[in-house]
């Protein structure tokens, strides 16, 4: 969905390394959401955020930190990266009481 | 709590021919139900999703889902495949406000393959 967007759409780093992953929203939608997703796992919710003040743990947030910027910027940062963190990572929004959560395209990333 | 079953994680079908992905839910409330579709080196897409009114919810590209609480199913079916069809599917389940605000829980995907 176009009004999703995630950057870096790719990128490798190696163990250790600090990284950000980037999501921002033109939806207006109060809510954002960090999914990693494996493969035969489907996708797993990391953090989630009602708004700009309330931040929450998801199923598997050890070794991710987050930050609500503003509204429509929900950012995801590994601060010592390790192998097993490697895999696809969702954002989502969805809009007050709308259960329906729209996705962005993906960031794909290794951790050698 | 809530969880999410796909009964298949591979499906074949040749182009033209009846498709049916199987999904099995339990929650604590009344669920709403969703089903995304994941096409290669692509984000997910919501292809139809079930909130306590019509059992048999209609969404994009012909897919149909019937919601059966006795059987805490809801499938996905499609009368004719479409090469086009060819995708990751995941059954989703949300508990809504009830169950703690909203939190999808992700079936692990059925994969898609449409043969000619």
């Amino acid at each position: 969905d176009a009004d999703v967007t995630q950057t870096p759409r790719n990128r490798i780093t190696k163990t250790g390394k600090r990284i950000m992953l980037e999501c921002s929203q033109t939806k207006g939608h109060d809510r954002m959401y960090w999914y990693r997703q494996d493969p035969g796992l489907g996708l797993r919710l990391i953090y989630y955020s009602f708004d700009v003040k309330d931040i929450n743990k998801g199923e598997i947030s050890d070794g991710y930190s987050v930050s609500r910027q503003a509204q429509a910027k929900f950012s995801l940062s590994l601060e010592s990266a390790i192998p097993n963190q490697t895999a696809l990572y969702f954002c989502a929004t969805s809009g007050g009481s709308q259960e329906t959560q729209y996705f962005g395209p993906g960031t794909r990333l290794l951790v050698l | 709590a809530q969880s999410v079953t796909q009964l298949d994680s591979h499906v074949s079908v040749s182009e033209g021919t009846p498709v049916l992905l199987r999904c099995n839910y339990s929650s604590s409330y009344s669920p709403s139900l969703f089903w995304y579709v994941q096409h290669p080196n692509k984000g997910l897409q919501l292809l139809l999703k079930y909130t306590s009114a019509a059992t048999l919810v209609k969404g994009i590209n012909g897919f149909e889902a019937e919601f059966k609480k006795s059987e805490t199913s809801f499938h996905l079916t499609k009368p004719s495949a479409h090469m086009s069809d060819a995708a990751e599917y995941f059954c989703v389940v949300s508990d809504g406000a009830a169950g703690g605000g909203n939190k999808l829980t992700f079936g692990t995907g059925t994969q898609l393959k449409v043969e000619l």
